[in-house]
């Protein structure tokens, strides 16, 4: 059973401040790591998809960085916003049928 | 496009009795990949079917079967249900590359086993 870990679990943020939080997964057998965020009452929605060691992805005020030979990824929200408040989660990808597995992921709280 | 549907939406059975969940991917879609989020697990991955032929497999036991149709909509079934099953169940679909590519998600069915 493949071991991916998030922290931290829960993250209160001051709306305007930066933040970030982790995704380890294993350094060995790696084919993709995925980034979603996922708001109550609503689907998944992709925010990266990365699959080279170095990779560093960005989207808006949200930015993502890989690094598979020591197996974690770094999610980057600068100047939180309120809509900013999800779940963030990960998933790796090995290749093999076991498929994605995702953490159990970052539950993110901005305060006005 | 049209995104991802499933149907139903909501279902509530109990236990012993099976399901069917239906999900319909994007147009152009291959791939469609199941998975079950409960409280306590978090989102598990239960299969992933490319054209009609299922290609991963989660760690899951055998009532829980799916199948692909040639026009890539998919069906999932769980038999002899139990209790633990009460979940939310999402299908994603994604390109060709499957569990490589971006995984688009639809509204989940929420079942309920009494």
């Amino acid at each position: 059973i493949l071991n991916v870990e998030q922290s931290p679990q829960s993250l209160h943020v001051q709306e305007g401040d930066s933040t970030n939080f982790t995704c380890s997964f294993p350094s060995s057998n790696f084919y993709a790591l995925h980034w979603y965020r996922w708001e109550t009452a609503k689907s998944p929605e992709a925010l990266f998809v990365m699959t080279l060691n170095g990779d560093e992805k960005k989207k808006g005020r949200i930015s993502a960085t890989l690094n598979t030979k020591e197996g974690y990824s770094y999610l980057y929200i600068k100047g939180s916003q309120p809509e900013d408040s999800a779940t963030y989660l990960c998933a790796f990808s090995g290749g093999g049928a076991d498929g994605l597995t995702f953490g159990k992921g970052t539950h993110l709280i901005i305060q006005p | 496009k049209a995104g991802v549907t499933q149907t139903p939406r909501y279902l509530i059975k109990t236990r012993g009795q099976q399901v069917t969940l239906s999900c319909s991917p994007i147009s152009g879609h291959r791939s469609v990949s199941w998975y079950q989020q409960t409280p306590g697990q978090g989102l598990q991955f239960l299969f992933e079917y490319f054209s009609e032929t299922q290609r991963n497999k989660g760690n899951f036991p055998g009532r829980f079967s799916g199948r692909q149709f040639s026009n890539s909509r998919s069906e999932m079934n769980v038999s002899t249900l139990e209790l633990g099953d009460s979940a939310l169940y999402l299908c994603a679909s994604s390109g060709k590359q499957g569990l490589t590519d971006t995984q688009y998600f639809g509204p989940g069915t929420r079942l309920t086993v009494l």
